[in-house]
């Protein structure tokens, strides 16, 4: 199956600051979910674009989806200590059907308060 | 409270054993799903299900085994042929395929 990737593995914050986690397909993708696992934790749906270009805003969380259906975005503007966590993004898998999801490495986020 | 409940949180087992981790949600969702997450990697198919009574290998299916009798439950066995069973395990359930997933907390499984 395809393979998704996500860049980059960790990403150290000040408290305040915006960052950028990127998450790319080798195929075009029906839809794409994003979900976030604090530390111990299990991971927790955040979204979900299914949509050409596709943007949608979660308070300071703010997901792409790219034009060719490839890669995708997470934007965190001014960080806080609640968005300590992995993000993970998935995919369907090319060839198969919606059940079996591909999921990238994830971005560990730590902040330095 | 709907949700998916795993049970144990930590399981410890000797090389050799069978064991079995359970799963169970009242979500009355159709599809469930167990994953494997290993430490600096994504979550990995093990197994799922789109159905009662049906379910379908994932991408690293060998040394485990599923049933799913009835819709609440799908429960996941490693066996003595899985070669790495240290691992902490998901269990997922979601409306149909392109739902989101609900998981579970995980159980946590080491075997020595």
């Amino acid at each position: 199956g395809q393979q998704v990737m996500q860049i980059p593995q960790y990403q150290h914050v000040q408290e305040g600051e915006d960052f950028t986690t990127y998450c790319n397909s080798s195929t075009t993708l029906s839809n794409i979910q994003w979900y976030k696992q604090r530390p111990g934790g299990h991971p927790v749906f955040l979204i979900q674009l299914v949509k050409s270009g596709e943007v949608k805003k979660q308070k300071r969380l703010t997901f792409q989806f790219g034009e060719a259906k490839k890669n995708s975005s997470l934007h965190i503007t001014a960080t806080q200590t609640t968005d300590v966590g992995t993000y993970f993004c998935a995919g369907p898998q090319t060839g198969s059907n919606d059940y079996k999801l591909s999921f990238g490495a994830g971005t560990t986020v730590t902040v330095r308060a | 409270d709907g949700g998916i409940t795993q049970s144990p949180k930590y399981l410890f087992r000797k090389e050799g054993q069978n064991v079995t981790l359970s799963c169970e949600q009242n979500l009355n969702h159709d599809a469930m799903y167990w994953y494997r997450q290993d430490p600096g990697q994504g979550l990995r198919l093990i197994y799922y299900s789109q159905i009662v009574n049906d379910f379908q290998k994932g991408d690293i299916a060998e040394g485990y085994s599923v049933s799913r009798e009835k819709k609440e439950s799908f429960p996941l066995t490693v066996t003595s042929a899985q070669k790495n069973p240290t691992a902490f395990y998901l269990c997922a359930s979601s409306k149909t395929g392109r739902s989101p997933l609900h998981f579970g907390n995980g159980t946590r499984l080491t075997v020595t």
